[in-house]
Formats: structure tokens, C-alpha cells, sequence
């Protein structure tokens, strides 16, 4: 199985919405909306976001939200906020029952 | 609440064998759909996914690692170990242990990390 993709990077202003993308295949993406969202800041372990493509976890802004198109995910943040900056990372369950990440997509708040 | 923790030693030497041990609380591998996952991250990369263990000991590895991988449980001690053999520079990382469940397979509760290097 092969990395997810994200792009490596993607900025913002404060106060604007950005998406961040995640592509697969139809053995991963595809297969399941069992697309889950993570953040990490410098230093720090990931922390859950949006888990089954749209599902925020209790204490999660509704800033944050999750969407699917066919072998593709997507993450939108809406109202940046300076504490938003970090790496976000996708997964997705697999038809091997196993998991997935991407590569990562660093997102710098201006 | 539910915590993990992952042990370990910092420093392996290459081909040696790597053994890490996720110690968790609040959660018991006697209840049904409960697993402990491993993922891994080295130095300025991206995650990566290794393998999980559920409470049935149905266990699934990362195809591309599967042969070097062994996950086992110890119900009593709450806790996960997870084996890695015939260790590479390429292997260091920091490995993170996470709380996961069969119904929706996400990683919702992780361990700190504990970064593993590999040099001679």
C-alpha cells in the first residue's frame, strides 16, 4: 500500500479557509469513509480532528471539518487562527484492514 | 481517561532486534472491538502505520513491514509489545502507540512517543 497524498504545504490568513486535500485509491480512500484527520504541532503526538471522514471528536472546533469524493478527502479549516499552524495528516482504513497515512501537509498561518 | 505510554531503549544498533512495550490505562483489552496500534514517525517525515492488535488477538501489519513485525498483548499487564527485526539507521523514528477500535478504525487516544535511534 502506498502513502496517501497530501500537498506539502498550504498557507492561510488569519480569519480564512483553507482545504487540504488527500488522495488515495479505491483500496483505501475509496473503499471506506473511514478517512480520519490528525494535527501534530513541532514536538508534540497527533492529535485526532475528524474521524469517518466527518466526525469531530468531543472538544474539536467546528472550525474543522471533513468531506469525501470518491477516492479523494479533504480537510477545511474555516477562520484560521494562529494556533492552527502545525502539520495535519490524513488516514484511511484499507481493504487489508489495515491503515494508511499520507504524507503530510505543513500549514502555515501568515 | 485513557492513557498510553510507550518503553523502550533509545538506542539500537544495527540488525539488532527492537522490542517496545505500550503500557495503557483507562481501557481493557477484555472489553470487545478494543485495539492498541503502532505508528511511527522519523525525524521531519510523515507518519507512518505499522500494526494493530484487537482483543480477540486479531492482529494486522503494515504489508511493506510485515515480515520484520510481531505484535502480542499481555491482557493482565495491560499492555502491548511490539518486535522489530533486523534494524536499519532507516528505522529511526519516534514510535507511538495509540488507543483504537475495530468499529471506526481511528486513532483517538496516542502515548507521547518514544524515539528509537539506530547507529553503531
Amino acid at each position: 500500500q502506498s502513502a496517501l497524498t497530501q500537498p506539502a504545504s498550504v498557507s492561510g490568513s488569519p480569519g480564512q479557509s483553507i482545504t487540504i486535500s488527500c488522495t488515495g485509491t479505491s483500496s483505501d480512500v475509496g473503499a471506506y469513509n473511514y478517512v480520519s484527520w490528525y494535527q501534530q504541532h513541532p514536538g508534540k503526538a497527533p492529535k485526532l480532528m475528524i474521524y469517518d471522514v466527518t466526525n469531530r471528536p468531543s472538544g474539536v472546533s467546528n472550525r474543522f471539518s471533513g468531506s469525501k469524493s470518491g477516492n479523494t478527502a479533504s480537510l477545511t479549516i474555516s477562520g484560521l487562527q494562529a494556533e492552527d499552524e502545525a502539520d495535519y495528516y490524513c488516514s484511511s482504513y484499507t481493504t487489508s484492514s489495515t491503515s494508511v497515512f499520507g504524507g503530510g501537509t505543513k500549514l502555515t498561518v501568515l | 481517561q485513557i492513557t498510553l505510554k510507550e518503553s523502550g531503549p533509545t538506542l539500537v544498533k544495527p540488525t539488532q532486534t527492537l522490542t517496545l512495550t505500550c503500557t495503557f490505562s483507562g481501557f481493557s483489552f477484555n472489553t470487545r472491538g478494543v485495539g492498541v496500534a503502532w505508528i511511527r514517525q522519523p525525524p521531519g517525515k510523515a507518519l507512518e502505520w505499522l500494526a494493530v492488535i484487537y482483543w480477540d488477538d486479531d492482529k494486522r501489519y503494515s504489508p511493506s513491514l510485515k515480515s520484520r513485525l510481531t505484535i502480542t498483548k499481555d491482557t493482565s499487564k495491560n499492555q502491548v509489545v511490539l518486535t522489530m527485526t533486523n534494524m536499519n539507521p532507516v528505522d529511526t523514528a519516534t514510535y507511538y502507540c495509540a488507543h483504537r477500535t475495530v468499529t471506526t478504525p481511528r486513532q483517538d487516544y496516542w502515548g507521547q512517543g518514544t524515539l528509537v535511534t539506530v547507529s553503531s
